[in-house]
């Protein structure tokens, strides 16, 4: 049985920090990893999506890597801002499901 | 501007009432799922259609909880009857299957926010 785990479960750094968050997953047999951002009371927006063949993926000022054989992934925030402030996911898509890890809290302050 | 409607957003119903949850998926994607997530438990899989046939619907209390596609257009779960244990938000997401059992990126709804006092 898939096994998502994220760390840390919460962060909080100061506005223009770089920062990482990280995510582990114990079946290195995935098709797919994905990253999402949850807002309070909203639903999970998708930030990237990275292909089993694929080492990493970026999007503005976010990276995200993919180590299939270690079982990691780590979402790379730039010059973070207190828009930032969310609570993101990582999923992992092995068989025929997506398995969900907790989120980490980020908190960025002004 | 495609994406997962919802409705009802929110939801307040007694215990042992009927709840019925609708999902409008992306047009053209071919997988629809249904989570739930509480504090709790995080995001657990209730439900996960495929070309409106249900694969997966393992993580799904049989006894009180269905899920239906009648086209697709249109996914629905149902609570009959509801419990307090079934407050949580529920969310549909969809999503274009991509080859052999991998799918692509995943939509998700604004969720239905359900309370049963």
């Amino acid at each position: 049985k898939q096994e998502v785990t994220q760390i840390p479960a919460a962060l909080s750094v100061p506005e223009g920090e770089n920062l990482v968050l990280n995510c582990s997953f114990t079946d290195s047999a995935i098709y797919n990893l994905q990253w999402f951002r949850q807002d309070p009371g909203k639903g999970l927006t998708s930030l990237l999506l990275i292909q089993s063949s694929q080492r990493e993926q970026t999007s503005g000022r976010l990276n995200a890597s993919l180590d299939k054989s270690s079982g990691r992934s780590t979402l790379y925030i730039a010059a973070s801002q207190p828009g930032d402030s969310a609570t993101y996911l990582c999923a992992v898509t092995s068989g025929s499901r997506l398995t969900f890890g907790e989120g980490t809290q980020l908190t960025v302050n002004p | 501007d495609a994406r997962v409607t919802q409705t009802p957003r929110h939801k307040v119903t007694e215990m042992g009432q009927e709840v019925t949850m609708r999902c409008q998926p992306i047009l053209g994607h071919n997988t629809v799922f249904w989570y739930r997530q509480t504090m709790m438990q995080g995001l657990e899989l209730l439900a996960y259609f495929r070309n409106r046939a249900p694969l997966d619907d393992s993580g799904m209390p049989k006894d009180r909880f269905s899920a239906e596609m009648p086209d697709a257009t249109l996914a629905t779960l149902k609570i009959q009857p509801s419990e307090p244990r079934d407050s949580a938000v529920y969310f549909c997401a969809s999503g274009l299957v991509i080859g052999t059992e991998s799918t692509g990126e995943l939509f998700f709804g604004e969720g239905s926010r359900l309370t049963v006092l």
